[in-house]
């Protein structure tokens, strides 16, 4: 099982659209969650941290259910410039090693 | 201020040639990631250095894979030989204590194994 899993999509959403991805991991002792955006054929950047409380930043929201292992990620009032892929990061205790998902790819139509 | 800046940004080589990646990190970060990325695997952790040191290189697939970091401004990931299957797009990233969970990346180099 990886320790990351995510549903690659693609997620086909028209402009306006409410999407959500979901992101499952496997090291319950798992300490810090993440979601990164990577545009095509470019690098991955930050998007927002996730924590327990949940948090939000403008359109998207983030949350972290650490009964069933899983965070996820909504994204409210879709854009064509959302379209891309999307990342889930998870950070284990007492370590540094970042382990990303494969990512969930959004395509936002006009 | 300079991000983390890659060399090459595309390389081609033939299979059984050695190929040299190399990193410059942001100053003052006292991390540095390599990953490789690939269609089938996506970003997978190959070594983390903290303070030019390496911390875990389990995800460093085989011998022919070998990483430094002489200095703090300055990594490499070297493959020798190289084969088909090591094409991939290698990423260096760095970040620093306080600033847990965002990593700098690199714009990657992107390796083509013929």
């Amino acid at each position: 099982r990886k320790e990351v899993e995510q549903d690659p999509g693609p997620f086909n959403v028209p402009e306006g659209a409410t999407v959500a991805f979901n992101c499952t991991y496997s090291n319950s002792a798992s300490q810090s969650f993440f979601w990164y955006r990577q545009d095509c054929r470019k690098e991955p950047k930050l998007l927002m941290s996730v924590y327990s409380s949940g948090n939000e930043d403008g359109r998207f929201t983030a949350q972290l259910n650490r009964a069933s292992q899983y965070i996820s990620l909504l994204i409210r009032d879709s854009k064509l410039s959302d379209s891309a892929t999307y990342l889930c990061v998870v950070r284990g205790s007492g370590t540094y090693k970042y382990i990303f998902g494969t990512g969930t790819r959004l395509k936002v139509l006009a | 201020d300079a991000g983390v800046i890659q060399s090459p940004r595309h390389e081609v080589t033939e299979m059984g040639q050695e190929v040299t990646l190399r990193c410059k990190p942001i100053s003052g970060h006292d991390y540095l990631f390599w990953y490789r990325q690939t269609m089938m695997r996506g970003l997978e952790l190959l070594i983390y250095f903290n303070n030019n040191v390496p911390i875990d290189d389990s995800g460093m697939p085989e011998d022919r894979f070998s990483a430094k970091m002489p200095n703090a401004s300055f990594s490499t990931l070297k493959i020798q030989p190289s084969e088909p299957r090591d094409s991939a797009v290698y990423f260096c990233a760095s970040s620093y204590l306080l600033g847990v969970g965002e990593l700098f990346f690199g714009e990657g180099s992107r390796l083509t194994v013929l």
